[in-house]
């Protein structure tokens, strides 16, 4: 069974501040891997995906994610968090026809 | 704007009763995914749909059931509600089954989420 882990449950940043939330993963086999994002009120929005090919996976709104294989890990970055990126950020893997989602992690970003 | 739309956004019924979400995928899209978000579970994974086949379950009870229709909407069905059903139900939808892995297709959409609240 495949399962995801999100490290951390809520963060708070000033803005400006630069950003890493951890998520690792096991499953035996091929993965595809995602970010969501979720704002306050609004439905799970995509961030990034990985397939394949280069590990280092750029997505929207200045994200990006690190594929460490070895390591099971996909964490989130953002060099420079605005206070608009609050929300919460689910980490989800997919494996076979299943996707497994982590338990979310709360950002707070303030002013 | 996902394109994938859900009804209703909010439903209020009391426990014992039966309630039916709508869905309706993405324009090409053959998969249909239903999740529940509720602050104890999380997100979890209720069960997919493929061009009108159940194609993989997860952590559905067997008081929720579901269907695909021709037209490739989709009706979660939840049945004998009780307090601890009040959740978030999401719709998703993808252009494959996911059954290969890597080929672009897999990305899966998500819909507004319908809100039951069960008194």
């Amino acid at each position: 069974a495949q399962s995801v882990s999100q490290h951390n449950h809520h963060v708070i940043l000033s803005e400006a501040a630069s950003l890493e939330l951890g998520c690792n993963y096991s499953y035996g086999g091929t993965v595809n891997l995602f970010w969501y994002v979720q704002y306050p009120g609004q439905h799970l929005q995509l961030l990034l995906k990985y397939f394949s090919g280069d590990p280092l996976v750029k997505g929207i709104k200045g994200f990006e994610a690190e594929f460490i294989k070895s390591k099971f890990s996909f964490n989130l970055r953002k060099p420079s968090v605005q206070w608009s990126d609050t929300a919460e950020y689910f980490c989800a893997v997919r494996g076979g026809n299943k996707l497994t989602f982590g338990t979310g992690t709360q950002l707070k970003v303030e002013l | 704007d996902s394109g994938v739309t859900q009804t209703p956004k909010h439903l209020i019924t009391a426990t014992g009763q039966r309630v039916t979400l709508r869905c309706s995928p993405r324009s090409g899209d053959l998969s249909v995914y239903w999740y529940q978000q509720s602050l104890d579970q999380g997100l979890q994974f209720l069960i997919q749909y493929y061009n009108g086949e159940e194609r993989a379950k997860g952590n559905i009870l067997e008081r929720f059931s579901a269907q695909q229709f021709p037209d490739l909407h989709s009706e979660l069905n939840l049945s004998s509600l009780e307090l601890g059903d009040s959740a978030l139900y999401f719709c998703a939808s993808s252009v494959d089954s996911g059954a290969h892995l890597g080929s672009g297709t897999d990305t899966q959409y998500f819909g507004p989420g319908t809100r039951l609240t069960v008194l």
